[in-house]
């Protein structure tokens, strides 16, 4: 099975600041590379699909990139309301494994 | 609108068995792969497998084959997941969650609380 890996496993960060979180696959998975935001209580909410594109309501400042083996979740301008734990999860495939998490808490 | 609405809170003993239903409204229930994942405290999602609606067919992960069924009744747009032979480390919240076409979970289910304990 493909494994996903992200790093890093938590972050400190400041309102304002860009944050970047990468996701690596075990093996080539082309695009099939989702971001999803979970918070405490919260069901899991959908950020980017197919590793770029932006989900419906999402805010701009949310980005993905990447294709292969490597992705990127890319927050341009942090706000209060983004302080969670972020998976990354391929698709395409079974299982639909998940990465195990980014916490982002505040600084 | 869409909804997934599972079922309440469980508490088993280990080695119990446990059935989770997510019940679906707003949507034509054979549309879509309906997924089961579960978080466990302090830790990450987990995704445990799916079920096709139409044809009952079934993906499970191998950490959780012969252990997890999962099932569907077409009838009452629900869907199932029993996880027999329960351990304390199964204790965890349990999602449901739809599949879009493009491969992304959209709507999931409020979560279930299962805990194993004796």
């Amino acid at each position: 099975d493909i494994q996903l890996t992200q790093s890093p496993s938590s972050l400190s960060a400041s309102v304002g600041d860009r944050v970047t979180i990468t996701c690596r696959a075990s093996q080539t998975i082309s695009t099939y590379l989702n971001w999803y935001q979970k918070k405490a209580g919260k069901v899991p909410r959908l950020l980017i699909y197919s590793a770029s594109s932006l989900q419906s309501g999402v805010p701009s400042r949310f980005s993905g990139s990447g294709s292969g083996t490597d992705f990127t979740l890319t927050i341009s301008s942090l706000q209060p309301e983004d302080f969670a734990t972020y998976y990354c999860q391929k698709s395409y495939n079974t299982p639909y494994t998940f990465g195990q998490g980014t916490k982002v808490e505040i600084k | 609108q869409v909804q997934l609405v599972q079922s309440g809170a469980e508490v088993r003993k280990p080695g119990a068995s446990v059935k989770v239903s997510c019940r679906s409204s707003g949507y034509t229930f054979t549309d879509y792969y309906i997924h089961w994942v579960r978080q466990a405290p302090g830790q990450g999602l987990e995704w445990m497998g799916r079920i096709n609606p139409i044809s009952g067919d079934t993906n499970y992960v191998q950490k959780f084959q012969g252990r997890v069924t999962m099932t569907r009744d077409t009838s009452i747009t629900t869907a199932y997941m029993e996880l027999s032979w329960l351990r304390s480390d199964d204790t965890a919240l349990y999602y449901c969650a739809r599949e879009d076409s493009r491969e992304f979970f959209d709507f999931w289910g409020q979560g279930t609380l299962v805990t194993v304990s004796s």
